[in-house]
C-alpha cells in the first residue's frame, strides 16, 4: 500500500516552455502532498506543501508564480514550472502521506532538463 | 543553515557486517525522525522511523537509535547485504508532516 506515482519521469524541453508534473496517490487519499527538489549530490529541499482544496504553502525563497501547484483532488497534485529556464533543471520529487502521523511516501521523481 | 547533517558522504562495508549510518540535528523541536533509502533516478523509499519519546526502534535488519541529549540518531543495518547499497537519507520533522532532510550517505556493501 501507499503507492505514489509521478509522471513524467523525464522531461527535456526548450527554455521558455512550461512543464507540468503530476503526482498521484494510487491506493490512498492524501489531503496533503509535498513537492521537493534535489540538485546533484545535495539533499532534498522542500519547495511547497500542497493542500487539497486550498492554496499551497511555499517555502522561503520558492517563487509562487514560477512553480504553480494545484491540488485538484485527494489523489492528484500537479506542479507546473512556468517559463522554465536552464537553472530550473533539477530532480523534482513529490510525496504524500495517509495522514500527518504516517511517513511520507515518495514518487520516483521527474528529471527536468531545460535546454 | 543545515538543520539535519549527515557528515559521512560515503561508507563502505563488507557483506555480512554491520553498517552504521549517522545523523545529527540542531533543532531541538524535532520530534519525529525517519530514514529513507534512495536508488539513482528513483524517489526515496521509507525504511524506518522513530518518535522522540523512544530511543530505539527495530524492524528486521534495521534498527534506529535516537540520542536526544546529543541530538544524534543512527541507523544500524545488520547483516549488511549487497542490495543495501544505496544512498541513505535521514529526515526530521516537528510538525508531524514537514520533513527536513540530511545530505545523504552513500552506502556500498562489498562482497
Amino acid at each position: 500500500g501507499a503507492v505514489v506515482s509521478q509522471h513524467p519521469s523525464w522531461v527535456i524541453c526548450k527554455s521558455g516552455t512550461s512543464v507540468k508534473i503530476e503526482c498521484r496517490s494510487l491506493d490512498f487519499q492524501a489531503t496533503t502532498m509535498f513537492w521537493y527538489r534535489q540538485f546533484p549530490k545535495q539533499s532534498l529541499m522542500l519547495m511547497a506543501t500542497s493542500n487539497e482544496g486550498s492554496k499551497a504553502t511555499y517555502e522561503q525563497g520558492v517563487e509562487k508564480d514560477k512553480f504553480l501547484i494545484n491540488h485538484a483532488s485527494l489523489t492528484l497534485s500537479t506542479l507546473t514550472v512556468t517559463s522554465a529556464h536552464p537553472e530550473d533543471s533539477s530532480f523534482y520529487i513529490c510525496s504524500a502521506s495517509i495522514d500527518s502521523n504516517q511517513p511520507q511516501h515518495f514518487g520516483d521523481g521527474t528529471r527536468l532538463s531545460i535546454l | 543553515d543545515q538543520q539535519v547533517k549527515q557528515n559521512s558522504p560515503s561508507l563502505s562495508v563488507q557483506e555480512g557486517r554491520i553498517s552504521i549510518l549517522n545523523c545529527d540535528y540542531t533543532n531541538s523541536m524535532f520530534d519525529y525522525f525517519l530514514w529513507y533509502k534512495k536508488y539513482p533516478a528513483e524517489g526515496p523509499t521509507f525504511l524506518i522511523s522513530i518518535s522522540s519519546i523512544k530511543d530505539k526502534n527495530e524492524d528486521g535488519r534495521f534498527t534506529v537509535f535516537l540520542n536526544k541529549s546529543a541530538k544524534h540518531l543512527s541507523l544500524h543495518i545488520v547483516p549488511s547485504q549487497p542490495g543495501d547499497s544505496a544512498v541513505y537519507f535521514c529526515a526530521a520533522s516537528f510538525t508531524a508532516s514537514k520533513l527536513t532532510f540530511g545530505t545523504g550517505t552513500r552506502l556500498q556493501v562489498t562482497l
